[in-house]
């Protein structure tokens, strides 16, 4: 079984500063993790996956996450917030099983910037 | 190469009616799953078809079904709408070699 827990429904940042959504997630077997925005009545597009390769993940958008398995989390940061990355951000946890990569998601977080 | 493609982008029905969605999923690709999407629930997952088979599925009522066919194309079926069932509806495609979920843009069901 998996879950993904993503700490703060909403993070409120002011243009040009860092951008710190955080997830944390529980796979009782080694991982593959996802992070992916939504605009408004969207669908998901992806910013950044791990699969068991290197730790520190780069995506699109100046957007990167870490993977710390010690601490069972893969958070999301980007250094200096735009106006246009203004929306819902999902982390997933997926796993083998049974020939499928379901993704669980977690509740989402709002990232909300202001000028 | 096309993307995942869900029609219609907007519906509004009436509770007790029933519904279709439709999905095409990037060519190539025979898996299709469905998510609901909702403010109250987040994603949560439907089902999920490979080769015209319903491979895995989540925690919802038999009203909600589904089916997929020999082109991978999917449709999901929602029968006796309820006001409860008003959401964006998510499909997404996976290779069966990739881990990757690459959705569609979604259809807003409203249910009135």
């Amino acid at each position: 079984a998996q879950s993904v827990t993503q700490l703060g429904s909403h993070v409120s940042v002011s243009e040009g500063a860092l951008v710190l959504l955080r997830c944390n997630y529980s796979s009782s077997v080694p991982p593959y993790l996802f992070w992916y925005v939504q605009y408004p009545n969207q669908g998901l597009q992806l910013l950044l996956k791990y699969t068991s390769a290197a730790t520190l993940v780069k995506g699109i958008n100046g957007f990167e996450a870490e993977f710390k398995k010690s601490e069972t989390s893969f958070h999301l940061t980007k250094p200096s917030a735009h106006m246009s990355d203004a929306a819902e951000y999902f982390c997933a946890v997926t796993a083998a099983s049974g020939g499928s990569y379901i993704p669980t998601f977690g509740r989402g977080t709002s990232l909300i910037v202001h000028p | 190469k096309a993307g995942v493609t869900q029609t219609p982008r907007y519906l509004i029905k009436t509770r007790g009616q029933q519904v279709t969605l439709s999905c095409s999923p990037i060519s190539g690709h025979r898996s299709v799953s469905w998510y609901q999407q909702t403010p109250g629930q987040g994603l949560q997952f439907l089902f999920e078809y490979f080769s015209e088979t319903q491979r895995n599925k989540g925690n919802f009522p038999g009203r909600f079904s589904g089916r997929q066919f020999s082109n991978s194309r999917s449709e999901m079926n929602v029968s006796t709408l309820e006001l409860g069932d008003s959401a964006l509806y998510l499909c997404a495609s996976h290779d069966a070699a990739n881990t990757e979920a690459f959705f569609g843009q979604g259809t807003r069901l409203t249910v009135v």
